[in-house]
């Protein structure tokens, strides 16, 4: 079991409303990544990071941004949530590029 | 285009019974395969992990093969029990960058009934 947490779990929240998804691992891992998974649909990447200050953005456009000032915590943060952005959103975090270890995600629910 | 595809999508089995879930795959530069098994509102968690040489890996009653020839693998279920119900993704490393690039399938559904 890896080592790595997110919070809040479960999320609903007004559209228009600003949120900070948190990310945090203690396994040391210079990097750190952001999926975007919706129902019976494959993880896609929408941020990662190789290291503090480093961050890109990933496959998939998002709307989100993160930020990378400390080695263990990748937060992600929406400006102005909208029900498009209704969805899970799993943290992952690797020495390896390839064995990534994943949060237990948390669930966003835009009203 | 670099893709993963699975099936089925869906598979309902009685508990006890085996099965076998599909994984195609069009990664290139290949670098090594990954079984991951998600449970509903839970993270992925690796069940098996196989680079180009080798055929065959197994984690308990999971035995995942892999034929780099033809870009298949498979994961084999062996006496199926209710805990394994949940998704299971093949993910598929690429060589060709220094990301290390990852590409997820979208999963298989698996329901065991008692």
């Amino acid at each position: 079991e890896a080592d790595i947490y997110q919070t809040p779990r479960y999320l609903v929240i007004g559209t228009g409303k600003k949120i900070t998804l948190e990310c945090s691992q203690t396994m040391g891992h210079d990097k750190m990544y952001w999926y975007q998974q919706d129902p019976g649909m494959e993880l896609h990447l929408i941020h990662y990071s190789y290291g503090v200050n480093s961050t890109e953005k990933g496959d998939l456009s998002s709307e989100s941004t993160v930020s990378r000032i400390r080695t263990e915590h990748f937060p992600l943060t929406l400006e102005s949530a909208r029900p498009s952005h209704t969805s899970q959103y799993l943290c992952a975090s690797s020495e390896l590029s390839y064995e990534q270890y994943f949060g237990p995600g948390t669930r966003l629910t835009v009203t | 285009k670099n893709q993963v595809e699975q099936s089925p999508q869906s598979l309902i089995i009685l508990e006890g019974k085996n099965c076998t879930l599909q994984c195609n795959y069009t990664v290139s530069p290949f670098s090594n395969l990954r079984w991951y098994k998600q449970d509903t509102g839970r993270g992925p968690v690796s069940l098996t992990i196989m680079t180009f040489s080798e055929n065959t890996k197994s984690n308990g009653r999971y035995t995942a093969t892999l034929d780099a020839d033809t870009k298949q693998s498979s994961l084999h279920i062996t006496a199926s029990q209710l805990s394994d119900s949940a998704s299971y993704i093949c993910v598929v490393s690429d060589r060709g960058s220094t990301l290390g690039r990852l590409y997820f399938g979208r999963g298989t559904q698996l329901t065991v009934w008692p």
